[in-house]
């Protein structure tokens, strides 16, 4: 088993659409950061968060530490979040490290 | 200009050829990793460095080395490419002292082919 798991790992949602990807963790943690990968490659930073719910635009983070789980929410889908969003977690053993989720592939379409 | 860049950005080789990935950063971080990526895989850590005389082994170091050459650069060799070194290879970078876990941002990315 995977220390991070994502779910769904494809999504495909009509435009306007409210869209959750989960992210559940078995290990302990510092901080968890959402990613977004687009079709061409690079990867952009969306969310650093070690508690609570942090809002960018159309975008919401959740995080519930006794849980070990997080969401990300994107509220009013548009083609162009077509992308796929990355889980991360740094842990709290040792002296680092970061494990990555295999991510979930979101297309909406028009 | 990127903060994080990365050359060369499409590379195809054949295999037994030494490769070397760079990775230029202007972001004044400490720490410094490089990654891949393979379908259906998690990004894995190849190797990272804390600062210019601290490197370190990650996850996944065999058929790779680094240098770092100074606090802003921090290259990926590979001595002898084989077949399954295929993959997308990101640098990334993160501020804070050893210790602390900090906000990693990634460079474009390089695809590497190895024939």
């Amino acid at each position: 088993k995977n220390e991070v798991e994502q779910s769904p790992q494809n999504l495909t949602a009509q435009e306007g659409e409210f869209i959750t990807i989960n992210c559940s963790y078995s290990v302990g943690i510092s901080a968890l950061h959402w990613l977004q990968q687009h079709p061409g490659g690079g990867i952009v930073s969306l969310f650093m968060l070690s508690s609570g719910k942090k809002k960018h635009g159309r975008l919401i983070a959740t995080i519930n530490i006794q849980e070990k789980h997080s969401s990300l929410h994107i509220t009013a889908s548009h083609p162009r979040d077509s992308a796929v969003y990355i889980c991360a977690v740094a842990t709290t053993s040792g002296t680092y490290k970061y494990i990555f989720g295999t991510g979930t592939r979101l297309k909406v379409l028009a | 200009d990127a903060d994080v860049t990365q050359t060369p950005r499409n590379r195809i080789t054949k295999t037994g050829k030494r490769i070397m990935l760079e990775c230029s950063q202007t972001k004044g971080h400490d720490r410094m990793y490089w990654y891949r990526q393979d379908p259906g895989l998690g990004l894995r850590l190849i190797y990272y460095s804390f600062d210019v005389k601290d490197i370190n082994k990650g996850e996944i170091s065999d058929g790779y080395s680094v240098s770092r050459q100074a606090q802003a650069k921090f290259s990926l060799s590979l001595e002898s490419a084989i077949p399954n070194q295929t993959a997308l290879y990101f640098c990334a970078t993160s501020g804070g002292g050893r210790g602390s876990y900090n906000e990693q941002f990634f460079g474009p990315g390089t695809r590497l082919t190895v024939l």
